[in-house]
C-alpha cells in the first residue's frame, strides 16, 4: 500500500498569508495526487486533481505542484473561508489512500 | 446539479449487518465509477470501496474486504454498501462519492455523509 504523509498536521496562519501544505508518498505516484477541503460541517469538496489541475469553481488562489513522491498545495492569499481541513489522496493504485490531514486555523 | 444523498445509517451492535444507500441525481449515473469513503470520529478519511460503471469490478482495502460489499443499481441511480460482521472500528461517517473519470480517478462530488455507530 502507498502511505501518504502530510505536513504539517496543524497550520496557524493569518488572513492574506501565503501557505503551503506538503504531501509525501511512500513511493512514486506519477502525479496521481489530489487535494480536498473539508469544512467543519463535514462538507468535502475537491480542490486540485492530478497534481495541478484546478477543479471547476475553485478559486485561482489555490494551486498544486509536485512530482514523484513529493507534492504540495499552496494558497496564495488566505480568505476567511479557507480555514478548514485539507487532505491529499493518491489514485495511482489501489487501495486509494489519504494523507492524515492538515488543519488550517486562524492564528 | 449533481446530488448524492446517503441513507441507512444508525446504531448497530457488533457482529450485525447494515446496508447503506446513496441516491444519485443530476448526472448519468451509469457512466461513472462510484465509491464509499469513511471518516471515524476525529480521524481522517479512509477509502472503503469502489465499483465500476457496470458493477462488474469492485475494489476494497484489506480492512473491509470480505465483510463489505459495494453494489449499484443503474436503473435506480443508486449505490449501496452492505456491511456485515460490523466492528467497533467501523464506527464512522460514510460518504458516497463520484469518481471524476477513469483517467483521473479523483472524487469530484461527495454526499453529506451518514453516520454509522457500532456499539453494544
Amino acid at each position: 500500500d502507498i502511505q501518504m504523509t502530510q505536513s504539517p498536521s496543524s497550520l496557524p496562519a493569518s488572513l492574506g498569508e501565503r501557505v503551503t501544505i506538503s504531501c509525501r508518498a511512500s513511493q512514486g505516484i506519477s502525479n496521481n495526487l489530489n487535494w480536498y477541503q473539508q469544512k467543519p460541517d463535514g462538507t468535502i469538496k475537491p480542490l486540485i486533481y492530478y497534481t495541478s489541475n484546478l477543479q471547476s469553481g475553485v478559486p485561482s488562489r489555490f494551486s498544486g505542484s509536485g512530482s514523484g513522491t513529493d507534492y504540495s498545495l499552496t494558497i496564495s492569499s488566505l480568505e476567511p473561508e479557507d480555514f478548514a481541513m485539507y487532505y491529499c489522496q493518491q489514485d495511482a493504485s489501489f487501495p486509494r489512500t489519504f494523507g492524515g490531514g492538515t488543519k488550517l486555523e486562524l492564528k | 446539479e449533481v446530488q448524492l444523498v446517503e441513507s441507512g445509517g444508525g446504531l448497530v451492535q457488533p457482529g450485525r449487518s447494515l446496508k447503506l444507500s446513496c441516491a444519485a441525481s443530476g448526472f448519468t449515473f451509469s457512466n461513472y465509477y462510484m465509491a464509499w469513503v469513511r471518516q471515524a470520529p476525529k480521524k481522517g478519511l479512509e477509502w472503503v470501496a469502489t465499483i465500476s460503471t457496470s458493477g462488474s469490478r469492485t475494489y476494497y482495502p484489506d480492512s473491509v474486504k470480505g465483510r463489505f460489499t459495494i453494489s449499484r443499481d443503474n436503473a435506480k441511480s443508486s449505490l449501496y454498501l452492505q456491511m456485515n460482521s460490523l466492528k467497533s472500528e467501523d464506527t464512522a461517517t460514510y460518504y458516497c462519492a463520484r469518481q471524476g473519470s477513469y483517467a483521473h480517478a479523483y472524487f469530484d462530488y461527495w454526499g453529506q455523509g451518514v453516520m454509522v455507530t457500532v456499539s453494544s
